[in-house]
């Protein structure tokens, strides 16, 4: 079957570290993968885009990763703030689909 | 402001009740959807229409109808509301072509039936 996992667990990490969060997925051939950001209480925000045929895309102190051999992309937030705390999701498009599908995301908690 | 805007923010309402929630963007997207955000704060598609024509339509019940009376607006309307009906909705907008801008989300309409 499809799926999109992300650690449903929080992320607890101390200002100034880098957050690595990860987003694996199976039988899915994604065209691009996007991250979005969520605040309680309001919509997810778009943060980055990364196609298939990109390794890596960076935005300021964003990093995502993409490898779909192993079908995971990773995403990174260097000298993390305790601004950064939120829910992180990650999410699926196929070329054949207008379909943006979503993980479940993953808490990051960062300790000042 | 640009952005993507529903009403109402809180929808409290009894089981049986019909209601609708509106949404409407500013940002000349030719694509809207509606998706639903449940307990475990996981986000499904419900509806998509592109230049007012539906292109998804998931698995929901068909006690939800949606509307899209022009490609800034869709609205969603449901009848017969259900205790499982109670989440958050969300709508959004997007321009095919530009997937660099990611979609644009509303701040949700939290429904509760009761």
């Amino acid at each position: 079957s499809q799926k999109i996992e992300q650690n449903s667990e929080a992320l607890n990490i101390q200002e100034g570290k880098t957050a690595t969060l990860t987003c694996n997925y199976t039988n899915y051939s994604p065209a691009y993968l996007q991250w979005y950001r969520q605040d309680p209480g309001r919509g997810p925000v778009f943060l980055l885009l990364i196609r298939e045929n990109e390794k890596e895309k960076r935005k300021e102190r964003l990093k995502v990763t993409f490898d779909t051999t192993l079908k995971q992309s990773l995403f990174h937030i260097t000298a993390s703030q305790p601004a950064d705390s939120a829910t992180y999701l990650c999410a699926l498009r196929m070329d054949s689909s207008y379909k943006l599908i979503f993980g479940s995301g993953t808490r990051l908690l960062v300790r000042p | 402001d640009t952005a993507v805007s529903q009403t109402p923010k809180y929808l409290v309402t009894q089981m049986g009740n019909d209601k609708s929630i509106k949404c409407e963007q500013n940002l000349g997207h030719d694509t809207m959807y509606w998706y639903k955000q449940d307990s475990k704060k996981f986000l499904k598609i419900m509806f998509s229409y592109n230049n007012k024509e539906l292109i998804i339509n998931e698995t929901v019940p068909n006690r939800f109808s949606p509307k899209s009376p022009d490609k800034a607006h869709l609205n969603l309307h449901i009848n017969s509301l259900e205790l499982g009906d109670s989440a958050v909705y969300f709508c959004a907008s997007s321009q095919e072509g530009r997937a660099d801008y990611g979609y644009t989300f509303g701040s949700g309409t939290r429904l509760t039936v009761v």
